[in-house]
């Protein structure tokens, strides 16, 4: 159980393009999600906390405007990525705490990897 | 401010044992986690300790002491896919997670 995907893995885009990431918790409902961008050779840097049904909180230093995150039912948010830019390409990775459990587990998607030409 | 201190690399030897220390200071504590993280892929989770003492989980324990904010995970019987990087990370009173940096365990034959 507690299994979060994402689409796509790996995606290889143009610069100025917009890029969609979705995350899914397959078997569980995630009242709350969490997008992480990780750099190589780099820990984890939270970018927002997505809450099912409300506007997602921003960590300082991310554009609200350009990582449009929405979180519009329990098991589904997404990550777009507007008119990315060479300096977006990194693996973003998705977490998902499930509703209601007093265990604090966040569960992690397989990451997707960005590259921006 | 939060911070959360571990060895940026560590290398051990096929067979032994190693132990991955992690410190923190962080504004309110609900539990710490460490996470298996391999080149090119997600964490996946080890262990979880909210209180204080060992927690033992096949090959890998791991042990907290809230008082000092301290914690370490042991890793028994080294195998050379344990070669990963090691990441700490601690649940905060907002019940965010503070990430460290990661330990980088490199196992030699």
């Amino acid at each position: 159980g507690a299994v979060v995907s994402q689409h796509p893995s790996w995606v290889i885009c143009k610069s100025g393009t917009s890029v969609k990431i979705e995350c899914r918790s397959l078997d569980f409902q995630a009242t709350t999600m969490f997008w992480y961008r990780q750099f190589p050779k780099q820990s984890l840097m939270l970018m927002a906390t997505s809450n099912e049904g409300s506007k997602a909180t921003y960590e300082q230093g991310v554009e609200k405007d350009k990582f449009l995150i929405n979180h519009a039912s329990l098991t589904l948010s997404t990550l777009t990525v507007t008119s990315a830019h060479p300096e977006d390409s990194s693996f973003y990775i998705c977490s998902a705490r499930e509703s209601g459990s007093d265990y604090n587990e966040q569960f992690f998607g397989p990451g997707t990897r960005l590259t921006v030409l | 401010g939060q911070n959360i201190d571990q060895p940026t690399e560590m290398t051990a030897t096929e067979g032994a044992i190693v132990q991955i220390n992690c410190t923190y200071q962080t504004s309110g504590f609900n539990g710490l986690f460490w996470y298996q993280q391999h080149a090119g892929e997600a964490p996946t989770f080890l262990s979880y300790n909210v209180l204080d003492g060992l927690e033992e989980k096949g090959r890998f324990s791991s042990f907290l002491s809230r008082s000092k904010g301290y914690s370490y995970l042991l890793l028994k019987e080294l195998q050379m896919k344990d070669s990963a990087s090691y990441l700490c990370a601690v649940m905060d009173s907002n019940y965010q997670l503070i990430w460290g940096a990661g330990t980088k365990l490199i196992i030699k034959p």
